[in-house]
């Protein structure tokens, strides 16, 4: 069974641009969640989706969202990016209904901004 | 807020056990979760606990978990070195994946020969 995956791996940008990344889940799972991971705030919930709804939202300001499409992939948008925005940004993908929250993540796409 | 603590660092020698503590302060945490990251790499579900558990066993992987004080550790029996990772532990207030989870910053484990 194939892993989550995440495209692209790595992205350069400039500040003020504006950014995509893409997440395959495991197939089967129908939930996708979004994470922030910097040295200095740790790993930060972005938002989760479940059969192309936003469930949660975690504290990140409007330029950050995402969206789910039919067959579970997602995709998270960056808007006006900042310095503060370079970070591993990881997806992880669950069953997302009822019990344990198992889930499982891809390898990031690590965003630099300049 | 909720909040996840755990120490930065943890040294041990090979073959030797290994300790990885977490205190959370939600007392509505329902689910606790550990998890691997290997340098480059994403993160690994390890092992989880029930809130109504005190302990899982899993291979050389132990949980213990102490409601009453909030507290969690993860035991790794015979620690090699591929065990050399950053460790997290996490908690979810609810299962089904709707709420996402709060993570603590990490604990290195370092492996001496």
């Amino acid at each position: 069974k194939a892993g989550v995956t995440q495209t692209p791996r790595y992205l350069i940008k400039t500040r003020g641009q504006q950014v995509t990344l893409s997440c395959s889940p495991i197939s089967g799972h129908r939930s996708v969640s979004w994470y922030q991971q910097t040295p200095g705030q740790g790993l930060q919930f972005l938002f989760e989706y479940f059969s192309e709804t936003q469930r949660n939202k975690g504290n990140f300001p409007g330029r950050f969202s995402g969206r789910q499409f039919s067959n579970s992939r997602s995709e998270m948008n960056v808007s006006t990016l900042e310095l503060g925005d370079s970070a591993l940004y990881l997806c992880a993908s669950s069953f997302g209904a009822g019990g344990p929250n198992e889930q499982f993540f891809g390898p990031g796409t690590r965003l630099t901004v300049l | 807020g909720e909040d996840v603590e755990q120490s930065l660092f943890l040294s041990v020698r090979e073959g030797d056990s290994s300790v990885i503590n977490c205190t959370y302060t939600d007392s509505s945490s329902t689910y606790l979760y550990w998890y691997k990251q290997e340098p480059g790499a994403g993160l690994q579900l390890l092992t989880y606990i029930f809130s109504n558990m005190d302990m899982k066993q899993d291979q050389r992987l132990t949980v213990l978990l102490n409601k009453k004080d909030k507290h969690l550790s993860l035991r790794i029996a015979d620690t090699q070195t591929g065990d050399s990772a950053i460790y997290f532990c996490a908690e979810s207030d609810s299962g089904g994946g709707a709420d996402g989870l709060t993570f603590g910053k990490g604990t290195h484990l370092i492996i001496q020969p």
